[in-house]
């Protein structure tokens, strides 16, 4: 079926660092969503942008969505040990269930 | 407090017992959603349901059961489980499943 590419899968940083993690689709999507799931946790929704070229930030976060709408990124300006986690992109693809979740990108970060 | 609620959180079972995990939330949602997480694959979706009495297979059905009698409840029934649905589950809810997505805390299965 369709998906949604997440890359990369793993990314290692030194704390203060800059962290970027991208999603990218074959469809032009209608919106798309950012999660967070912390080491033992479950995800937690972070944002939605639905507009072309949306861009959105929350602190030292900063969301951008594609001006095709088939991409968009997350990114962690400074990092630090609080930001540790798995972040996911999620889509709507046109069926009936749903988002389709990317696999997500795992944060590591060294002190 | 808006929430969805699983249990158990933890559960460690022998194949072949059937099981229920229980899934409620309490902000009226019509979309309820069962994912289970493994290493490298990410979430995958095993059954959503668009409303009370209306369900729906995912990518991952095979070997699992839901039930929607009631708006906020969910549960998956694993009829006979299997060693490799030793996994990370989680149970989520939304308005229509387009829009944010409220997850449960996960109920961890080994199955032995």
């Amino acid at each position: 079926g369709q998906q949604v590419m997440q890359i990369p899968q793993y990314q290692h940083v030194q704390e203060g660092e800059d962290f970027t993690t991208y999603c990218n689709s074959s469809t032009t999507l209608s919106n798309i969503q950012w999660y967070k799931q912390r080491p033992g946790g479950h995800p937690v929704f972070l944002i939605q942008l639905v507009k072309s070229g949306e861009v959105k930030k929350q602190k030292r976060l900063t969301f951008q969505f594609g001006e095709a709408k088939k991409n968009s990124s997350l990114h962690i300006t400074a990092t630090q040990t609080t930001d540790v986690g798995t972040y996911f992109c999620a889509a709507p693809l046109g069926g009936a269930d749903g988002l389709t979740f990317g696999k997500g990108t795992h944060l590591i970060i060294q002190p | 407090e808006a929430q969805v609620t699983q249990n158990p959180r933890y559960l460690i079972t022998v194949t072949g017992k059937k099981l229920t995990v229980t899934c409620s939330q309490n902000m009226n949602h019509e979309y309820m959603s069962w994912y289970r997480q493994d290493p490298g694959l990410g979430l995958r979706q095993i059954y959503y349901s668009m409303n009370v009495e209306v369900t729906d297979k995912g990518d991952v059905p095979e070997g699992y059961k839901v039930s929607r009698k009631e708006k906020r409840n969910f549960p998956l029934i694993l009829e006979s489980p299997s060693p490799n649905q030793t996994s990370l589950y989680f149970c989520a809810s939304s308005l229509n499943g387009f829009l944010e997505q409220y997850f449960g805390p996960g109920t961890r299965l080994t199955v032995t």
